[in-house]
């Protein structure tokens, strides 16, 4: 059983802050860790996809590490903008790419 | 990636009726699942749709519960039986194409009354 933690719950910051969330696992038997971002009324939309200790991925103001030996990962974004405002997803892909989410950061970014 | 019409994206229904929802991809995929999110907790796996053979379910979810039709490579549908208050959620469907990250419908938001 993938057990995942996402931390903090929510998070509210200015327009131009830089933020960071947390995913922590506490066994790294999985195949990949994923990164979603989730909009209201939205499909979740893949960010990432970060399988070795040690992964760094970049997209844009947006970036994410993985340190398996440890047991999390984390994303950040730089200049946060209103539009960065959703709910960020961090999952773990079991065998046969069964997904089990952490229940979600809900960053807000206030003009 | 694979474009997902999901159907209904909400609805309100009575306790004790049940809801079809509809999962349309415009590409052949081999696996499609079926996700739920209840209110303030993760979403969560509820079966994988085989094609041509009866849904995987995971711990906690049974097929009368959730019936699963997968009757081609393009198209699925979840029926949540029986509705309670319980099932007032949203519920997910995905495919995975190859080791590309799964691709998500928009989800149905279903309120019981």
């Amino acid at each position: 059983i993938l057990n995942v933690e996402q931390s903090p719950q929510s998070l509210h910051v200015q327009e131009g802050d830089s933020t960071n969330f947390t995913c922590s696992f506490p066994s790294s038997n999985f195949y990949a860790l994923h990164w979603y971002r989730w909009e209201t009324a939205k499909s979740p939309e893949a960010l990432f996809v970060m399988t070795l200790n040690g992964d760094e991925k970049k997209k844009g103001r947006i970036s994410a590490t993985l340190n398996t030996k440890e047991g999390y990962s984390y994303l950040y974004i730089k200049g946060s903008q209103p539009e960065d405002s959703a709910t960020y997803l961090c999952a773990l892909q079991g065998s046969n790419y069964k997904l089990t989410f952490g229940k979600g950061t809900l960053l807000t970014v206030n003009p | 990636s694979a474009v997902i019409s999901q159907k209904p994206s909400r609805d309100i229904c009575q306790r004790g009726t049940s809801l079809t929802i509809q999962c349309q991809v415009d590409s052949q995929v081999t696996m499609m699942f079926w996700y739920r999110q209840q209110p303030g907790q993760s979403l969560t796996l509820i079966a994988t749709a085989n094609q041509g053979s009866e849904a995987t379910y995971e711990s906690g979810f049974v097929i009368d519960k959730f019936p699963i039709s997968r009757p081609n490579l393009t198209f699925s549908t979840l029926t949540v039986s029986n509705l309670s208050p319980e099932d007032s959620s949203i519920y997910l469907c995905s495919v995975q194409a190859g080791n590309q990250p799964q691709h998500f419908g928009d989800g149905t938001r279903l309120s019981i009354l």
